[in-house]
């Protein structure tokens, strides 16, 4: 079965500009979650989605990260505006069933704020 | 991952042992994971533990699981280059959010 996809892999903007990162979970996987993985650090659960409904989103900046999955599949994250502090990787990752640990990654989106 | 610790770096000789420690904080757990991540590429769960066992072999890996001590160590038999990696260990909140370590970044040596 294909992996879960993100894009783009790289990007690279300047402080308080906006970016997007797109996501697409392995097919019929219900549970999408966003990570943010800082340099040297383990990952940090931004945003967990069930279907297209919002299940944990306790750890999102939210005066500045927003993210939907408004039909259940492919999932969008944004940073407007962005802060030095953002530069880290962005996981997508996704499970069959919410309570579950085994989560299937893409490769990420690395995220460099100048 | 302020609740799990691990060491941060292992060097080893090919064809020798590795051995990756994690101290975890709650107790309630009832899976604990290791998970591997290669350069430039996305995490990928290696192997996993039930809590009422003390231990798991999977072919070269072995993961043991010291619950008094809240301790987890995964042991990697005949190291090959191809283990070089960096390797998480999460353990699941209450409602199954994963806390990951900081990872230990095991580079293989010829």
């Amino acid at each position: 079965e294909a992996g879960v996809a993100q894009s783009p892999r790289y990007k690279i903007i300047e402080k308080r500009q906006s970016v997007a990162f797109w996501c697409n979970p392995i097919s019929g996987h219900a549970t999408l979650y966003w990570y943010q993985q800082i340099l040297g650090q383990g990952p940090k659960l931004l945003i967990q989605f069930q279907n297209n409904g919002v299940v944990d989103d306790s750890q999102l900046p939210k005066d500045r990260f927003s993210a939907e999955r408004l039909k259940g599949v492919d999932s969008t994250l944004k940073i407007q505006p962005a802060k030095l502090e953002d530069s880290a990787v962005y996981l997508c990752a996704s499970s069959r069933r919410t309570n579950t640990g085994e989560l299937f990654f893409g490769e990420g989106s690395r995220l460099t704020v100048l | 991952g302020e609740d799990v610790e691990q060491s941060l770096f292992l060097s080893v000789r090919e064809g020798d042992s590795s051995v990756i420690n994690c101290t975890y904080t709650d107790s309630s757990s009832t899976y604990l994971y290791w998970y591997k991540q290669e350069p430039g590429a996305g995490l990928q769960l290696l192997t996993y533990i039930f809590s009422n066992m003390d231990m798991k072999q999977d072919q070269r890996l072995t993961v043991l699981l010291n619950k008094k001590d809240k301790h987890l160590s995964l042991r990697i038999a005949d190291t090959q280059t191809g283990d070089s990696a960096i390797y998480f260990c999460a353990e699941p909140s209450n409602d199954y959010k994963l806390s990951f370590g900081a990872g230990t970044t095991v580079t293989v040596r010829a």
